[in-house]
Parts: structure tokens; C-alpha cells; sequence
């Protein structure tokens, strides 16, 4: 089955610097790339999704870029704040939609004032 | 946007007892729910989908007998943990399936629980 692989595990960064998180995936099936925004006591919020005829999307200061022939795909977050730490889920699906996903071990991502 | 809720949000019991967990979809209805196992520091492990007016789906390695789902109404599916060991402590995690023309996961903020 699939299998996707998330890097680093924790990340800190200084407010107004970028934040870039990786994912890894294995089965080149894979078509559909949700990015889910965990925050504590909150359900987790898709924050931007990218599908397999797109290499990159963007959404004010969120980019997802996605290489499918290296099989990975990135979640840029640019003039970070405070309010963007959280703890961030990369997912990969063969169905083309939100309906089987496999997840990343997650990002917990602290933006330093 | 859509709101997931689950109840409750933290729960400890003891050892040999049933503990049983809802989640609810608020303002949409849902006809696929899915139940998630979340350990610390690790991704979201799916349990099962829940599909409303039939049985559930399990994964591989999942007790069913263990871990009952019930998705009575499109809005509602409770996950029972029965006979809880300490073992099973652990962060569960609820979703709901938006089908309409997005398809969309909608995630409920998910229950703490503890078995002592």
C-alpha cells in the first residue's frame, strides 16, 4: 500500500521568514495531495491540495509544489505569523479525492515572534 | 465551512469497560464518516469507514468486535471501544466526507482517552 514520509518533524522559524515541509510518496498511482492544519482542541483543516496534473498551487502566502516523477511534494508557507504554528499532515490518495488517504507523521511547526 | 464535532473531548475509564465516542457532522450531511488512531507524534492510522445504513469497513488489523461503528443517521457515528485495555489509550480522531462537488474530509477535534 502507500506509504507517505514527512520531514523535518519539527520546524522553527522566526516570524516573517518562509517554512517549506516535505512529503514523500510510493505509489505513483497517487494523484490527489491534501495539506490538513492541525491545531490543538480544533479538527484538522485542509489548507491547500494540489492534484496530479498540476506541478504547483497557490493560495495568498501558501504554495504547494508536487514532483511526480521524484514522487514528492512541498507545502511552502512565506511571511509566516504566530497563527500559522500548528502542527501540519501531509496525505496522498489513489482515488483522486479525499476519500482513501494515507497520512504523514505530521510537522509540528512553531513560529517564533 | 463544515463543522465536525465529537464528544467527548477527553475521557479516562477503567480497565474492562466500554467508552463510547461520537461524532457529528453539523451543518452538512455525511454518508461517509471515517475513524482515525492517532499516536503521539505519528500520522493519523484509519480504522475504519463508516458508511451510513451498512457496516462498517475495517482495516487490516483492526478488531471489529473490538471497536464498534455505528452510523445511524447522516450526521452522526459513534465508535465503541469495548472492553478497554490500557493499550487502547490513545487519541481518536473523526471525519466526515463532504461529497458535494468537493469532497472533502472534514475532521472532528478528536478524543483523548485514557485507560488506567
Amino acid at each position: 500500500g502507500e506509504n507517505v514520509e514527512q520531514h523535518p518533524s519539527t520546524l522553527s522559524v522566526q516570524e516573517g521568514d518562509s517554512a517549506v515541509i516535505k512529503c514523500t510518496y510510493s505509489d505513483s498511482a497517487s494523484n490527489y495531495f491534501p495539506w490538513y492544519k492541525q491545531e490543538l482542541g480544533k479538527g484538522s483543516q485542509l489548507i491547500i491540495d494540489i492534484r496530479s496534473n498540476v506541478g504547483e498551487k497557490k493560495d495568498q502566502r501558501i504554495a504547494v509544489t508536487l514532483n511526480k516523477t521524484a514522487k514528492h511534494f512541498s507545502l511552502h508557507i512565506t511571511e509566516t505569523q504566530p497563527e500559522d504554528s500548528a502542527v501540519y499532515f501531509c496525505a496522498a490518495s489513489i482515488t483522486g479525492s479525499a476519500r482513501q488517504l494515507t497520512f504523514g507523521s505530521g510537522t509540528q511547526l512553531t513560529v517564533l515572534p | 465551512g463544515a463543522v465536525v464535532s465529537q464528544h467527548p473531548s477527553r475521557v479516562i475509564c477503567k480497565s474492562g469497560t466500554s467508552v463510547k465516542i461520537e461524532c457529528r457532522s453539523l451543518d452538512f450531511q455525511a454518508t461517509t464518516m471515517f475513524w482515525y488512531r492517532q499516536f503521539p507524534k505519528k500520522s493519523l492510522m484509519l480504522m475504519a469507514t463508516s458508511n451510513e445504513g451498512s457496516k462498517a469497513t475495517y482495516e487490516q488489523g483492526v478488531e471489529k468486535d473490538k471497536f464498534l461503528i455505528n452510523h445511524a443517521s447522516l450526521t452522526l457515528s459513534t465508535l465503541t471501544v469495548t472492553s478497554a485495555h490500557p493499550e487502547d489509550s490513545s487519541f481518536y480522531i473523526c471525519s466526515a466526507l463532504s461529497g458535494s462537488g468537493t469532497d472533502t474530509q472534514y475532521f472532528g477535534p478528536g478524543t483523548r482517552l485514557t485507560v488506567l
